[in-house]
């Protein structure tokens, strides 16, 4: 099975920073990384799919990046509105896996 | 307007059966694979099952093979598992989502999630 081991854990930061998060792979999945964003009490939200492409009404602050083993998820400006948790997703294999998740916290 | 709706969440005891439902609406059903992902309580995400548009292909994580059993009725737009010989650690929320496998796939569609208890 893939493992897939984000980094940080938790990570504080301000409005307006620039924030990155990162993600890595057990083994090469090509681009079959996928991005979420989930608020406490609520569904996980798409954000990033095919490691870099922007879904579907995602603000253009998010982007997406990397390939093979390695990846990345950038927020240009943060707003009120970004403090939650992140899960990059791999579906390269069917036995889709989840990283443990970036808490995202106002500093 | 693509809806699931989850059901069948409760408490049960160690080693008891539920069986969750997820109805879809806004979109043909039968033309997307779909998929449980499930939350313990203060915890991330963990893949739990997946099955193909047309029930050909089905997939478990291995901490529920065995145990439980992914199935859909593609003539009542409807979603199912079935847990069986539940633990304390298959306590969580339960999220149906809908697969985009054109390409590059991706989970685009997500239930609001049921919880499932499992106590003494």
């Amino acid at each position: 099975d893939i493992q897939m081991t984000q980094s940080p854990s938790s990570l504080s930061a301000s409005v307006g920073d620039r924030v990155t998060i990162t993600c890595r792979a057990s083994q090469s999945i090509s681009s079959y990384l996928n991005w979420y964003q989930q608020k406490p009490g609520k569904a996980p939200k798409l954000l990033i799919y095919a490691a870099s492409s922007l879904q579907s009404g995602v603000p253009s602050r998010f982007s997406g990046s990397g390939s093979g083993t390695d990846f990345t998820l950038t927020i240009s400006s943060l707003q009120p509105e970004d403090f939650a948790t992140y899960y990059c997703q791999q579906s390269y294999s069917t036995l889709y896996s989840f990283g443990q998740g970036t808490k995202l916290e106002i500093k | 307007e693509v809806q699931l709706v989850e059901s069948g969440g409760g408490l049960v005891k160690p080693g008891g059966s539920l069986r969750l439902s997820c109805a879809a609406s806004g979109f043909t059903f039968s033309s997307y694979s779909m998929n449980w992902v499930r939350q313990a309580p203060g915890k991330g995400l963990e893949w739990v099952s997946s099955i193909s548009s047309s029930s050909s292909y089905i997939y478990y994580a291995d901490s529920v093979k065995g145990r439980f059993t992914i199935s859909r009725d593609n003539a009542k737009n409807s979603l199912y598992l079935q847990m069986n010989s539940l633990r304390a650690e298959d306590t969580a929320v339960y999220y149906c989502a809908r697969v985009l496998t054109s390409g590059w796939p991706n989970f685009d569609y997500w239930g609001q999630g049921t919880l499932v208890t499992v106590s003494s």
